[in-house]
């Protein structure tokens, strides 16, 4: 079946430039998780929904970025004002219910956006 | 400190050979633990859990050490195909997010 899809696999923005990247998990699932890896990094934690509800957006760098997920499936990840420190590549994740505690459901990860701001 | 810490490197190691990458966690706390492994420009994949007991699948072995807050990652036989960024992952209690390593660079020679 179709795995977490990303578009638009790249962007290159001017600073200052608003940017909306989206991600489209796999279906059913119910977790979505969006990460953002620098160049040489792992990736790092931004936010987590539970369907459209945003539980965790501990990791969002500054109040320029934003994510929803209105309907329980479908992501975007806003980024306004964009500097040149947001390049990196979004990589959305989804696994099929939330972690029980005991027994882990594997983060199917997207394709990510690699985003390069100018 | 980095909540997870692994050796960069590169490793650049001879095809056929065995090869094993470390990694430390610094949360006690942590209750799961993962590798991915991710070829250039490409998304992170579950390679293996990792359990307290001890894990393998295949040419891999992992390893956990809960009091020395270690994880391990054994490759035996290695092919040119292991040629990747791995991983170390780990998922602390009452947390659905994942905290990565900066990933350990893995080139095969002929």
């Amino acid at each position: 079946g179709a795995g977490v899809s990303q578009s638009p696999r790249y962007k290159v923005a001017k600073r200052g430039q608003d940017v909306a990247l989206r991600c489209d998990p796999i279906s059913g699932h119910v977790s979505l998780f969006w990460y953002q890896q620098a160049l040489g990094q792992g990736p790092e934690f931004l936010t987590y929904f539970q369907n459209e509800a945003q539980l965790d957006k501990s990791g969002l760098p500054s109040d320029r970025f934003f994510a929803e997920r209105p309907e329980g499936s479908v992501s975007t990840l806003k980024i306004q004002r964009t500097q040149q420190e947001d390049s990196a590549v979004y990589l959305c994740a989804s696994s099929l219910t939330p972690f029980s505690g005991r027994t882990y459901n594997e983060q199917f990860f997207g394709p990510g956006t690699r985003l390069t701001v100018l | 400190r980095k909540e997870v810490e692994q050796d960069p490197g590169p490793f650049n190691v001879p095809e056929g050979a065995t090869v094993a990458f470390n990694c430390t966690y610094s949360n006690s706390a942590s209750q799961s633990f993962f590798w991915y492994r991710q070829d250039c420009r490409k998304e992170p994949k579950l390679l293996m859990s990792v359990y307290s007991s001890g894990n393998e699948d295949g040419r891999f072995t992992a390893q956990l050490n809960r009091a020395s807050q270690y994880i391990s990652l054994l490759i035996r036989d290695s092919k040119l195909s292991d040629s990747a960024t791995y991983l170390c992952v780990v998922n602390d209690f009452g947390n659905e997010k994942l905290t990565f390593g900066t990933g350990t660079r893995l080139t095969i020679i002929p």
